[in-house]
């Protein structure tokens, strides 16, 4: 059984529309969740990290949360070209562990002008 | 800082070869991660290092595998002898414990195992 399952894809938007990624988790003890960006035939670069429920916002990004049904998401608003990319959810180790992240299987995103 | 390094970045090998990628952390950063990167299998852990020290290493497929960290600079992943499945993208990443648990990531190291 997978651990972090994140929305089929892959995911097809217009330029200007938002994108909603989505991705859950089985692991309860998880304190953190990430977001990251890779672009074809490159490494995985860091968008957002976030650790509490609710939502958190860095420019066009919104991630959210949602602990009590292990969700957590992330939004892109006024989509561009640019933002066409693989987009990896990881949730970080529970319990007093720290350094190992899970990494979910990634959903292909395309923004057409 | 110049970030993750990796060498080489591409590897072209035959079967029954042995393959020793190399990884420089970032200097500072107290974990390093090795992974693998299949269209099938995405982004899997295999060790991951701890001052030096391997703390988890249930990723790793078999016993042709095997990761060494002989000081806070420098790391190996070698496969001994390799195999076309083994054909994937290799990364390393880094981190500190002094701060997040973001993990900063080489460029890879494109490995086919022919």
């Amino acid at each position: 059984q997978k651990e972090v399952e994140q929305n089929s894809g892959p995911l097809s938007v217009p330029e200007g529309a938002i994108a909603s990624l989505n991705c859950t988790y089985s692991d309860r003890g998880s304190q953190s969740f990430f977001w990251y960006r890779q672009y074809s035939g490159k490494s995985p670069e860091l968008i957002m990290f976030i650790y509490s429920n609710g939502d958190k916002e860095d420019g066009r990004f919104t991630a959210q949360l949602n602990k009590a049904s292990q969700y957590v998401s992330l939004l892109i608003r006024d989509s561009q070209p640019s933002d066409s990319a693989t987009y990896l959810c990881a949730q970080g180790p529970g319990g007093t562990s720290y350094g190992k992240l899970t990494f979910g299987q990634g959903t292909i995103l395309t923004v057409h002008p | 800082d110049a970030g993750v390094i990796q060498s080489p970045r591409h590897e072209v090998t035959e079967m029954g070869q042995e393959v020793t990628l190399r990884c420089k952390p970032i200097s500072g950063h107290d974990y390093l991660f090795w992974y693998r990167q299949t269209m099938m299998r995405g982004l899997e852990l295999l060790i991951y290092f701890n001052n030096n020290v391997p703390i988890d290493d249930s990723g790793m497929p078999e016993d042709r595998f095997s990761a060494k960290m002989p000081n806070a600079s420098f790391s190996t992943l070698k496969i001994q002898p390799s195999e076309p499945r083994d054909s994937a993208v290799y990364f390393c990443a880094s981190n500190s414990d002094r701060g997040s648990e973001t993990q900063y990531f080489g460029p890879g190291t494109r490995l086919l195992v022919l």
